[in-house]
């Protein structure tokens, strides 16, 4: 059984700094992985798709890099900014049967003034 | 292009309730997703729909929620009765057959509480 896990849980930085948040998953036989924004009260947003075979995904200022053999991922934030404050929701694809996702429990990032 | 759609945005309830929620796909989107968020934790697949056919809905307690999708559109998620562990944001999401991604588009929630 695929298990997702994110950590930290939460995460507090300053504007300004760049930073990064991780996205574990124990069975590395994926389709694609999908980092999703979730902000309070709302449904989730699409930011990054990366398809098995690829290394990275970038956009703005999100970079996402995907290393299936080690069963990680990484989102990359550079110079956070308060409304970047959200949770942030890695999904994986799996290859066989109904394509639907597994969810880690996310991060919850604040980004301070 | 409108999104996906979801009524009612929150439902209080008592337990032993009856309650249903609404969703529309996006157009042409001919996958539809119904996951259930329990707070501090991430989405979990109750049932997926492909067309007016279920794909998976291995994870859905069947003693108490059912859904449908008749006309292969817009879906309903029904829980009867309802306990209070069923508390939580059930989010609708569809997706394309077409193209290789699979990627999901997911509506606002609906928050659920159950009293």
């Amino acid at each position: 059984k695929q298990e997702v896990t994110q950590i930290p849980a939460a995460l507090s930085v300053p504007e300004g700094e760049n930073l990064v948040l991780n996205c574990s998953f124990t069975d590395s036989a994926i389709y694609n992985l999908q980092w999703f924004r979730q902000d309070p009260g709302k449904g989730l947003t699409s930011l990054l798709l990366i398809q098995s075979s690829q290394r990275e995904q970038t956009s703005g200022r999100l970079n996402a890099s995907l290393d299936k053999s080690s069963g990680r991922s990484t989102l990359y934030i550079a110079a956070s900014q308060p409304g970047d404050s959200a949770t942030y929701l890695c999904a994986v694809r799996r290859w066989t049967g109904a394509n639907n996702l597994f969810f880690g429990t996310g991060t919850r990032l604040t980004v301070i003034p | 292009e409108a999104g996906v759609a979801q009524s009612p945005r929150y439902k209080i309830i008592e337990k032993r309730q009856s309650v249903a929620f609404w969703c529309n796909p996006i157009s042409g989107h001919a996958t539809l997703y119904w996951y259930q968020q329990i707070l501090g934790q991430g989405p979990k697949l109750l049932i997926q729909f492909q067309n007016n056919g279920v794909v998976d809905d291995s994870q859905l307690p069947k003693d108490r929620f059912s859904a449908e999708r008749l006309k292969g559109v817009d879906s309903t998620l029904k829980i009867q009765p309802a306990k209070l562990e069923d508390s939580a944001v059930y989010l609708c999401a569809s997706s394309s057959v077409l193209g290789l991604s699979y990627e999901q588009y997911f509506g606002p929630g609906t928050r659920l509480t159950v009293t």
